[in-house]
């Protein structure tokens, strides 16, 4: 089956980049969509079709999608993006729906 | 405004099954995705399957082949899935979706139900 692999986690301090890949074969072949899970909340979408924003999504959401790796970079990072965010594509082989292992954003 | 509303929490005993409902309001019920997402403590999000209602078809997740059934019923708008065999390891939050897609391929989950949690012990 189709494995998509994050880090962990990533640490940036308020104000700076933040950038956390999605890594799986071919993945740039694949369409790959967004979420943010805050601590006891459902997902929230944040990009969908590799770089589409959601209406109410700030633009300091962005993605990125090439090779093997899909990025979502998230820019002048705030408090509030601290929360777990996960990477999801739809395998055309398998005709599944796989979600990636997740990256939990810490906020210094 | 697309809504989804879970059923309450529910505790089981391992063996058993567990029915949780989601019962959706605005938007089109009969031809958008209905997705089940778990969540189990210390584990990332994890597909069980989905079904698209007007067409009655749900398609499972590989590892939930033979334990879960997704139905829906267009007249109450409710999308029920069922879970069997319970064990410690299905222990988690289960999260209703809608999904939307532009070419009923790679679909995206912009509406979420507001979480279902399920506890195995005996």
């Amino acid at each position: 089956s189709y494995v998509l692999t994050q880090p962990p986690s990533v640490s940036v301090a308020p104000g700076r980049t933040a950038r956390i890949t999605c890594g799986g074969d071919d993945i740039g072949n694949k369409i790959v969509h967004w979420y943010q899970q805050q601590p006891g909340q459902a997902p929230v979408l944040v990009i969908h079709y590799d770089s589409d924003r959601p209406s109410g999504i700030p633009e300091r959401f962005s993605g990125s999608n090439s090779g093997n790796t899909a990025t979502l970079t998230i820019s002048r990072v705030e408090a509030g993006d601290e929360a777990e965010y996960f990477c999801q594509v739809w395998d055309r082989n398998s005709g599944q729906i796989v979600f990636g292992t997740g990256t939990e954003v810490i906020v210094l | 405004q697309v809504q989804l509303v879970q059923s309450g929490a529910e505790v089981k005993k391992p063996g058993s099954s567990v029915k949780v409902s989601c019962r959706t309001s605005g938007g089109s019920f009969g031809h958008n995705l209905i997705t089940w997402v778990r969540r189990a403590p210390g584990q990332g999000l994890e597909w069980m399957g989905g079904i698209v209602p007007r067409s009655g078809r749900a398609n499972y997740a590989q590892k939930f082949q033979g334990r879960v059934t997704i139905t829906a019923d267009e007249s109450t708008r409710t999308v029920q899935m069922e879970l069997t065999a319970l064990t410690s390891d299905d222990a988690a939050v289960y999260f209703c979706a809608r999904g939307s897609s532009g070419d009923s391929t790679n679909y995206y989950f912009d509406y979420w139900g507001q979480g279902t949690l399920v506890s195995v012990s005996s």
